[in-house]
């Protein structure tokens, strides 16, 4: 059974550039869409953007130009980077498997942005 | 963008009880439907895709239904753990896009 987990820095300052990392166990992440989804608290869930792993992304024009996704085979792992952070990043980003009907989810990690 | 509306933004219900969750898109999206389970603290679940396909491993009380704009998830004979947050989700137009979901309270 594939499992997902996300990682990187919980606090970060406002204008720096979050980089999270979602590790996969059980399974190659080759061949698979992989999709990334952030949920401040007490909110609800936003699509922040999806790469296949041939390197294919798309991105939810709201962040378009701060965010980018890539993925790493020989580590078996997926990357996002959002520049530019505010107070309006602080989120749980999750990293889920699939391109729609996201079956498997990391456990999400909560990011908070503040000076 | 393709906006999701749910409705109602909460209930509350008791056990046993059937429930319907309605999610409407701004635009047609044929089946390109999931709904998801949020408790708190844990990731969504899925628990239907293409409008009306349960997800293996969910109980049979849940079912969904629609499509085009007009969407339904319905829940019947409400167990203690059914309480939780709704999601749908469209998956016909990028961006994708979820509904602002449906928090199922306990009367």
């Amino acid at each position: 059974q594939v499992q997902l987990q996300e990682s990187g820095p919980g606090l970060l300052k406002p204008s720096e550039t979050l980089s999270l990392t979602c590790s996969v166990s059980g399974d190659s992440i080759s061949g698979y869409y992989w999709t990334w989804i952030r949920q401040p608290a007490g909110k609800g869930l936003e699509w922040i953007g999806n790469i296949y792993t041939s390197g294919r992304t798309r991105y939810n024009p709201s962040l378009k130009s701060r965010v980018t996704m890539s993925a790493d085979t020989s580590k078996n792992q997926l990357s996002l980077k959002v520049t530019s952070l505010t107070a309006a990043d602080t989120a749980v980003y999750y990293c889920a498997r699939g391109d729609w009907a996201l079956k498997s989810w990391g456990q999400g990690r909560l990011v908070t942005v503040s000076s | 963008a393709i906006q999701l509306t749910q409705s109602p933004s909460s209930l509350s219900a008791s056990v046993g009880d059937r429930v319907t969750i309605t999610c409407r898109a701004s635009q047609g999206i044929s089946s390109a439907l999931a709904w998801y389970q949020q408790t708190p603290g844990k990731a969504p679940k899925l628990l239907i895709y293409d409008a009306s396909t349960l997800e293996s491993g969910v109980p049979s009380r849940f079912s969904g239904s629609g499509s085009g704009t007009d969407f339904t998830l319905t829940l019947s004979g409400l167990q203690p753990e059914d309480f939780a947050t709704y999601y749908c989700q469209q998956f016909n137009t990028y961006p994708y896009s979820f509904g602002q979901g449906t928090k199922l309270e306990i009367k």
